[in-house]
């Protein structure tokens, strides 16, 4: 079983401020993680995605994200806000099952960019 | 270009019918997944296909079906026995035993 807890649903930062959404995850095998993006009405983009190797990924739109195990988090950062970070973003796991990688999402954070 | 089509983007409906969400993709996915997103819940799994003529169920498939007749094409229905179908539908295929889902624009249903 996965599930994967975003704190806070609701973000607000200033525009040049440090985004940091926070993830963290449940997972029985050793998990792969991801950072979608959703702007309004809109389908999924994918931000970044950690499976193996270095724990620190970076992503599209100086987005980056670090995995740490000994926390089981996967915290989602960008130095600098952009009006046009205002989105929603969601964090999931995923494991393989029976030949197909499935995602459990996080409920989401909203993130507000104030000018 | 490439990519996940849904039609419409727009959905009203009566309540007591069936409709049904339309999922196209060109990008020779072998895997489909439909979700279903409501306000502060994040994504759910509906159903999910890996290959033609053959589809799981997810978390909450109770009260749709799917089928998969072709590989470009994974539609949803909606049948009268969902009790709250008012959703946002997102359909999201990737290649097979891949890691990474690709999502398309979504269909916003409203039952009236």
């Amino acid at each position: 079983a996965q599930s994967v807890t975003q704190l806070g649903s609701h973000v607000s930062v200033s525009e040049g401020a440090l985004v940091l959404l926070r993830c963290n995850y449940s997972s029985s095998v050793p998990p792969y993680l991801f950072w979608y993006v959703q702007y309004p009405n809109q389908g999924l983009q994918l931000l970044l995605k950690y499976t193996t190797g270095a724990t620190l990924v970076k992503g599209i739109n100086g987005f980056e994200a670090e995995f740490k195990k000994s926390e089981t988090s996967f915290h989602l950062t960008k130095p600098s806000a952009h009006m046009s970070d205002a989105a929603e973003y969601f964090c999931a796991v995923s494991s393989s099952g029976a030949g197909s990688y499935q995602l459990t999402f996080g409920k989401g954070t909203k993130l507000s960019v104030i000018p | 270009d490439g990519g996940i089509t849904q039609s419409p983007k727009y959905l009203f409906r009566k309540e007591g019918q069936n409709v049904t969400l339309s999922c196209e993709q060109n990008l020779n996915h072998d895997a489909m997944y439909w979700y279903r997103q409501d306000p502060g819940q994040g994504l759910r799994l509906i159903y999910y296909s890996q290959i033609v003529n053959d589809f799981q169920k997810g978390d909450i498939a109770e009260g749709y079906s799917v089928s998969r007749e072709k590989k470009e094409s994974f539609p949803l229905t909606v049948t009268s026995a969902q009790k709250n179908p008012t959703a946002f539908y997102l359909c999201a295929s990737s290649p097979l035993l891949s890691d990474t889902q690709y999502f398309g624009p979504g269909t916003r249903l409203t039952v009236l």
